[in-house]
């Protein structure tokens, strides 16, 4: 079965803008997870979204968000970007009832901010 | 909070060695743990899990310890192949809190 797949692969953005990554997970999975993943901090958890809603949220600013649609497609939105914004951007799909054990990854989104 | 981290950044092993990766974690609530392979380009791929009420497991040449006196797991590869050239990164978590994730260990298989 197909995997957890996150779009961009790569992308470059301009300080002060801002940027949409999406993620579809695994096919019945409905807990996406979003992780931050830099040289420096290693991966950081930014939210979790079961059926549409949040169910956790990392130590991250306001300017990065997310959400999860019905078909527990979710997306996560960073504005006003900055330098340090710059990372690899990790969604984990799980089956229901087994987050956080069950967490299969995607390959990631590469976002470098200039 | 709960913190989880490595003792070492880097290992370097010889093929066909057994190679140890440690993690200490700190929230002693912790009952679910999970080490994880990251190769270059690629997400974190799942080895094998623990949880707070075994002491050890056994996968395919692979065994997570876990010694919760201590707060201390280790990941042991047996028969280390040039494949297993990547990033392990162990995890916690307590309850169904999200996996709290330790910086990493590269290892490096020279053959």
């Amino acid at each position: 079965k197909a995997g957890v797949t996150q779009t961009p692969r790569y992308l470059i953005k301009t300080r002060g803008q801002q940027v949409t990554l999406s993620c579809s997970p695994i096919s019945g999975h409905r807990s996406v997870s979003w992780y931050q993943q830099t040289p420096g901090q290693g991966l950081q958890f930014l939210f979790e979204y079961f059926s549409e809603t949040q169910r956790n949220k990392g130590n991250f600013p306001g300017r990065f968000s997310g959400r999860q649609f019905s078909n527990s497609r979710s997306e996560m939105n960073v504005s006003t970007l900055e330098l340090g914004d710059s990372a690899l951007y990790l969604c984990a799909s799980s089956p229901p009832g087994q987050a956080p054990h069950g967490y299969t990854f995607g390959s990631g989104t590469r976002l470098t901010v200039v | 909070g709960e913190s989880v981290g490595l003792h070492l950044p880097t290992l370097s092993v010889q093929e066909g060695d057994n190679s140890i990766i440690n993690c200490a974690y700190s929230n002693s609530a912790s009952d679910y743990f999970i080490w994880y392979k990251q190769e270059s380009g690629k997400g974190p791929q799942f080895i094998i899990d623990i949880r707070s009420n075994m002491d050890k497991r056994q996968g395919q040449r692979v065994t997570v310890l876990l010694n919760k006196t201590v707060k201390h797991l280790s990941l042991q590869i047996a028969a280390t192949q040039p494949g297993d050239s990547a990033v392990y990164f162990c995890a916690g978590s307590a309850g169904n809190t999200p996996l709290v994730f330790g910086k990493g260990t590269r290892l490096s298989v020279i053959a």
